[in-house]
Parts: C-alpha cells; structure tokens; sequence
C-alpha cells in the first residue's frame, strides 16, 4: 500500500519562475491537503482539496494556487517566486469524515530552492 | 493570535529513559490535537491523536496527556531509544463545521537521546 508520495524531491529555481509540485495520495484517501516548512519552523497549512475544490486555505497569497484531479492526485503552483518561498513543501492525504477530525498522513516533500 | 507552541525547543535524554514533550496551545475552540514525528529528510509521521473529551491516551510506549484547563499538551515516551532521536510537532486541528479541519503546527522540539 503505497503511502503519500510526492515530485519531484528537489528543485530549483530562480526568483520570477513559477513551479509546479505533484502528490499522490495514499491509497483510499480523497483529500489532499499542502503545507510549507521553513527551516526549522512547523509545516505552515496552505490549502486543503477535496472533490476537487479548495476547501479551506491559509494566509497564503494568491501566487499559491492548486488543483485536485478526478483520481484525488493534486498539484500546487507557485507563480512569480521569491526567494522567501524556499522551504519544504509538504502533500498530505486524509479520508474525508465529515466530522471536522482528519488524520492527515505526509509525503516526504519536495525541497525547493529559489536563488 | 492562534498558536500553538512548545515549551522547550530541545531536549536531550539517556537511552532508557522516559522523555516528556511540552506543547501549549491558545484556542480553546480546538477539539483534536497530534503529534508528529519528523525525521531529517522526511514529512511528519503521525505517533498519536487526542479528541478534547479526553484527558489522556495511550499508545505503544507513547502517552499523551491533555489539559484543556490550561491548554497544555503533552508526549510521554517511555524507555527512550536511539529510534526516537527527531524533532516532535503538537498540532492543533480546527475545524470548520463538517468541513474538515486545518491543523496548525507548533514550532518543533528537538529530541536528541544519548547512548
């Protein structure tokens, strides 16, 4: 049973590109949700899908954008980067259950640098 | 402002030992709390959850304890090993009605556990 797996590992970019990152949720879940982790900080919440639609979202601008797909796979997209956006950033899958309570299971990431 | 935060940002233990993580939280409002594992290179593992109508629960040689009087959160692991060595996240889950929850991470305690 595959878990939350995420692409690419490592990237890198240089400030104005924009990005887009990939996460596969874990087998039988239906909402993804991404965070940001800055060096030594708690992963910060950026927004949540399900049923394709943006659910809940953060104090992020509106450069972070997302997209969640028929088989619940979601990108996010990073336009005009700067360099305060590298970080670590985090997939993660849950079942939804409508209670408000969700365990959330992680991906390992991918690392983006912005030079 | 909503936070949840750590009492200790590092934490060296003796193999063997027991070891307690710290975390305060402010928004009363919140009704499920998680710790996290993070591992170097890795996303957050998920060791054990708590519902607010609990006090305490146990898991394979982890406890957690809730206080909702002063809104303190604590990790107990017992019989620390070398394994255990990794920074530790509370997170705090705030729902939206039935529309899941977003969790907000707390800044992270390092546990380093000495042979």
């Amino acid at each position: 049973d595959a878990g939350v797996t995420q692409s690419p590992t490592h990237l890198i970019k240089t400030r104005g590109q924009q990005v887009t990152l990939r996460c596969s949720p874990k087998s039988g879940h239906d909402t993804v949700s991404w965070y940001q982790q800055a060096l030594g900080q708690g992963p910060q919440f950026i927004f949540q899908y399900y049923e394709e639609e943006e659910r809940q979202r953060g104090n992020f601008p509106d450069r972070f954008s997302g997209h969640q797909f028929p088989n619940y796979s979601s990108e996010l997209n990073v336009n005009a980067l700067l360099l305060g956006d590298s970080a670590l950033y985090l997939c993660a899958s849950s079942l939804f259950s409508g209670t408000g309570r969700e365990k959330l299971f992680f991906g390992s990431g991918t690392q983006l640098s912005v030079l | 402002g909503e936070s949840v935060g750590l009492h200790l940002p590092t934490l060296s233990v003796q193999e063997g030992d027991n070891s307690i993580i710290n975390c305060a939280y402010s928004n009363s409002a919140s009704d499920y709390f998680i710790w996290y594992k993070q591992e170097s290179g890795k996303g957050p593992q998920f060791i054990i959850d708590i519902r607010s109508n609990m006090d305490k629960r146990q898991g394979q040689r982890v406890t957690v304890l809730l206080n909702k009087t002063v809104k303190h959160l604590s990790l107990q692991i017992a019989a620390t090993q070398p394994g255990d060595s990794a920074v530790y996240f509370c997170a705090e889950n705030r729902p939206r009605g039935n529309q899941g929850g977003k969790l907000i991470f707390g800044q992270g305690t390092e546990l380093s556990v000495k042979p």
